[in-house]
């Protein structure tokens, strides 16, 4: 079956400084894929899709410029942190969709930034 | 815009006993419907989902999920749980833009 695979599963990070989280479909090329972020004890909350090749579309109330996406191939997505901040802490998960596999997610990056 | 409703945040059910698990959409044209499970720490699991057809759905680990258009409904059920079926699940519904949106989740504990 497809795979996807989230890197790093967690990270600890000081205040300020930037963090990245990449997101490969291992056995297929995904078409898109989406981030998303989930608080302790909710659901997941859409931050923003990607298209390989183009620019990222960020949902409402998402910060462009302190969540870069780069989706540079079709099995390849990251998302970067910028300037982190302890309202940042979070977990944050991947999904990538492809027509022959429906939405894929990877297993998710905890983030605590101190 | 589409929405998920599912009403039971927590779910306490013995071992052995069957579950039901509640999700209401509200959505404008034909939906394409998902159950997902979510182990703590973990990513998400789908456990079936529903784009046409019949309407009673099998899924992965037993379960199997009903979509009742009339109700606005895609329940998800197990007739028999096991220990390691507690976890978070999460309903959703494929929007526009192929996004999922996904209802709050339930938390289903089970007891020995």
């Amino acid at each position: 079956g497809a795979v996807v695979s989230q890197h790093p599963s967690w990270v600890i990070c000081k205040s300020g400084t930037s963090v990245k989280i990449e997101c490969r479909s291992l056995d297929f090329q995904a078409t898109t894929m989406f981030w998303y972020r989930q608080f302790p004890k909710q659901s997941l909350m859409l931050m923003a899709t990607s298209n390989e090749g183009s620019k990222a579309t960020y949902e409402q109330g998402v910060e462009k410029d302190k969540f870069l996406i780069n989706h540079a191939s079709l099995t390849l997505s990251t998302l970067t942190v910028t300037s982190a901040h302890p309202e940042d802490s979070s977990f944050y998960i991947c999904s990538a969709s492809s027509r022959a596999w429906g939405y894929t997610f990877g297993s998710g990056t905890r983030l605590t930034v101190v | 815009a589409q929405s998920v409703t599912q009403p039971d945040i927590h779910i306490t059910v013995s071992e052995g006993a069957s579950l039901e698990l509640r999700c209401n959409y509200s959505y404008g044209a034909t939906p394409y419907l998902f159950w997902y499970v979510q182990s703590p720490g973990q990513g998400l699991q789908l456990l079936l989902k529903y784009f046409s057809g019949d309407t009673l759905v099998q899924g992965i680990k037993g379960f199997e999920a009903e979509f009742k258009r009339s109700q606005s409904s895609f329940n998800l059920r197990k007739p028999s749980v096991h220990w390691s079926d507690a976890a978070e699940y999460f309903c959703a519904v494929e929007a526009a833009g192929n996004k999922l949106t996904f209802g709050g989740g339930t938390r289903v504990l089970v007891k020995p």
